[in-house]
This record gives C-alpha cells, sequence and structure tokens, in this order.
C-alpha cells in the first residue's frame, strides 16, 4: 500500500514570495491532515478536513495561508506571502475515517521543508 | 485545552541500557495517548496507542507505555536501546469526539555504542 506522498521535499523562498505544497493521502483515507513542525517543537494541526470539507482550520493563519482538498483526494497548502517564522516542516497526514469521536490511526508523509530567507 | 508535557529534550542512553521517555498531560476528560517516532528526513510512524482497556500498551520495535491515570503519565520504555532507537520521540494526544492530535516538544534520543 503506497503511503502519504508530498512534494517538493525541500523549498527555499524569499520573504514575502509565495508557495505552495501538494499532498497526495493514502488512497481511501477521508480524512486529510496539515501540520507545521517548527525547529525544536512537536507538529502543531493547521487544518484538518473531512472528505473535501474543513472540520477544523482554528490554528491555520488565515490572513496568509489557505488550503484546499477538491474532489476530497490530493490537498494544497498554499502561503503567501511567506514570512521568516513560517521556516518549518510542513507534514501532511492522512487516516480512514477521522469522524465521531473514533481514532483512526494517522500516517504521516515525509513533510516538506520550507527555508524562507 | 488539553497539553502535553515532554521533559529533556535530548536524551542519551548507552546501547543495551533500558530506554525511558517521559510523557505526561493535562486533560479533565478522559484521554486517547499515542507515541509516534520521527527517523531524520522522514514522516512520523506511530509506536503504539492506548484508548481504552488495558493499560499496559506494547508497540512496535520492543517498546511499551503505561497509562497511569493517577499520575496523569503514559511513560514509554524499552529494556534494551538497540542503535536503531536514536530518532526523535513525540508523544501525543487526542479526546473522543475528534481525531485532532496535539503533540509534546519530542525526545531526541542518542543512543551511545
Amino acid at each position: 500500500e503506497a503511503g502519504v506522498a508530498q512534494s517538493p521535499r525541500y523549498k527555499i523562498i524569499e520573504k514575502r514570495q509565495s508557495v505552495a505544497f501538494w499532498c497526495n493521502p493514502i488512497s481511501g483515507h477521508a480524512t486529510l491532515y496539515w501540520y507545521q513542525q517548527i525547529l525544536g517543537q512537536g507538529p502543531k494541526l493547521l487544518i484538518q478536513f473531512q472528505n473535501n470539507g474543513v472540520v477544523d482550520d482554528s490554528q491555520l493563519p488565515k490572513d496568509r495561508f489557505s488550503a484546499e482538498r477538491l474532489k476530497g483526494v490530493d490537498s494544497t497548502l498554499k502561503i503567501q506571502p511567506a514570512k521568516l517564522e513560517d521556516s518549518a516542516v510542513y507534514l501532511c497526514a492522512s487516516s480512514l475515517t477521522g469522524a465521531g469521536g473514533q481514532t483512526d490511526t494517522q500516517y504521516f508523509g515525509p513533510g516538506t521543508r520550507l527555508t524562507v530567507l | 485545552a488539553q497539553s502535553v508535557t515532554q521533559l529533556g529534550s535530548h536524551v542519551s542512553v548507552s546501547e543495551g541500557a533500558l530506554v525511558l521517555l517521559r510523557c505526561n498531560y493535562s486533560s479533565s476528560v478522559p484521554p486517547y495517548l499515542f507515541w509516534y517516532v520521527q527517523y531524520p528526513n522522514q514522516g512520523l510512524q506511530l509506536l503504539l496507542k492506548y484508548t481504552t482497556g488495558a493499560t499496559l500498551v506494547k508497540g512496535i520495535n520492543g517498546f511499551e507505555a503505561e497509562f497511569k491515570k493517577s499520575e496523569t503519565s503514559f511513560h514509554l520504555t524499552k529494556p534494551s536501546a538497540h542503535m536503531s532507537d536514536a530518532a526523535e520521540y513525540f508523544c501525543a494526544v487526542s479526546f473522543y469526539g475528534n481525531n485532532r492530535l496535539a503533540f509534546g516538544k519530542g525526545n531526541q534520543v542518542v543512543v551511545i555504542p
């Protein structure tokens, strides 16, 4: 079974530029998550999708971050414009359902390491 | 709000010695508890999880953890460290009604030959 795929693996940009990350979850997984992992910290949930609807985006900085999950499969996370403090690893994860109190295991992709100069 | 505390960002252990990583949580409702491992340049991999039932949970690679409600703890142990255990370990918590994980800061484990 193929795992969660993410691209690109690394990205270096100047501040105020825009950047986009792509995630392809495990086939059949309804729930998709984006996490931000700053160096020396644990991952922090940015947004959770259930199929193509947003379940939780309370920690997403909506003035500069946006995310979408078209057709309930692939997802993109965009930052525009980027700030120095956005330098981090962006992790995508998926789980089978994740709805209604279940504790589905989340499967993580390898992440995209973003450096903002 | 729920939170997870992992003390000591870096943990050094000799090969063959006990691995002990501590995790404490704060919550007013019963939590679900997880340990994940992250190898360099890779995503997180689930080691083990506690939801309900038996409080001693066994995971992959010889790791186990015990949920102690009275101590609000979920410490991770392995009797004998192997060089391949060098990685970063994260404790996480979620709750009934959602599947959102809140992570601790992690422990970087170094295994000394």
